[in-house]
């Protein structure tokens, strides 16, 4: 069965430190691909970063990047200098490559203390 | 560039009335369009999806329903609305190939049943 876990319900940063979001994910799919969003108070759901089963190197998207250990099956969110405007939920996701389905885990509260 | 649009914005009905919610895509041709349905503080349910004009996969049965009358409209819709209804309803497309996709957003409805 596919799954997507996120243990931290909720998280406090310091404003300019880095933050790491964990996730790990389950799936007997070969190829599948994981990403991140961010929903802030206001509602929208932003997609923030994409990474491939089989990409060798990490994603990066300006200050984010994913940690992707795939022996481990985790997908970590890691954002570098954190800003007050990182203030929200995110969501990790998973695709099985066959699928046109994204399945979210439950997400994780950030917020960023001034 | 691609966008989506999603109305109204907030809504608030009686129980028992009747819902129709909107989604349109605009800059691209056949795209995957999904319904997903966000409990407060929690994460995404999928409702539905369409892969096609007419094509409609129910992932939760329940008294919405889905249809697409055009390639890039998408419309959620219920004849009675329960007070279990209630919810943030975020409309959402990814490009019609298959798996490894990233879905992107419309802004949401609040929907709130009396």
């Amino acid at each position: 069965a596919q799954k997507i876990t996120q243990t931290q319900p909720g998280m406090f940063v310091q404003e300019k430190e880095a933050v790491t979001l964990d996730c790990t994910y389950d799936t007997s799919d070969p190829s599948y691909g994981l990403f991140w969003y961010k929903q802030p108070s206001s509602g929208e759901m932003i997609f923030l970063i994409y990474q491939g089963s089989y990409d060798q190197q990490n994603a990066t998207e300006g200050r984010y990047s994913l940690n992707f250990q795939k022996a481990r099956k985790s997908a970590n969110l890691v954002i570098s200098a954190s800003q007050l405007g990182d203030s929200a939920m995110y969501f990790c996701a998973m695709s099985p490559n066959r699928d046109d389905k994204i399945i979210f885990g439950k997400g994780t509260r950030l917020h960023i203390l001034p | 560039s691609q966008t989506i649009h999603q109305w109204p914005a907030t809504l608030v009905q009686p129980v028992g009335s009747p819902l129709s919610l909107e989604c349109t895509v605009e800059g691209t041709s056949n795209p995957n369009l999904y319904w997903y349905r966000q409990a407060a503080g929690r994460g995404l349910q999928l409702l539905f999806y369409s892969v096609g004009i007419g094509q409609i996969s129910s992932e939760v049965p329940q008294n919405l329903s889905a249809s697409r009358p055009q390639d890039r409209q998408f419309i959620l819709s219920s004849k009675k609305l329960l007070l279990s209804d209630s919810g943030f309803y975020l409309c959402a497309w990814s490009p019609g190939v298959s798996g490894n996709q990233p879905q992107h957003f419309g802004d949401g409805t609040r929907l709130s049943i009396l």
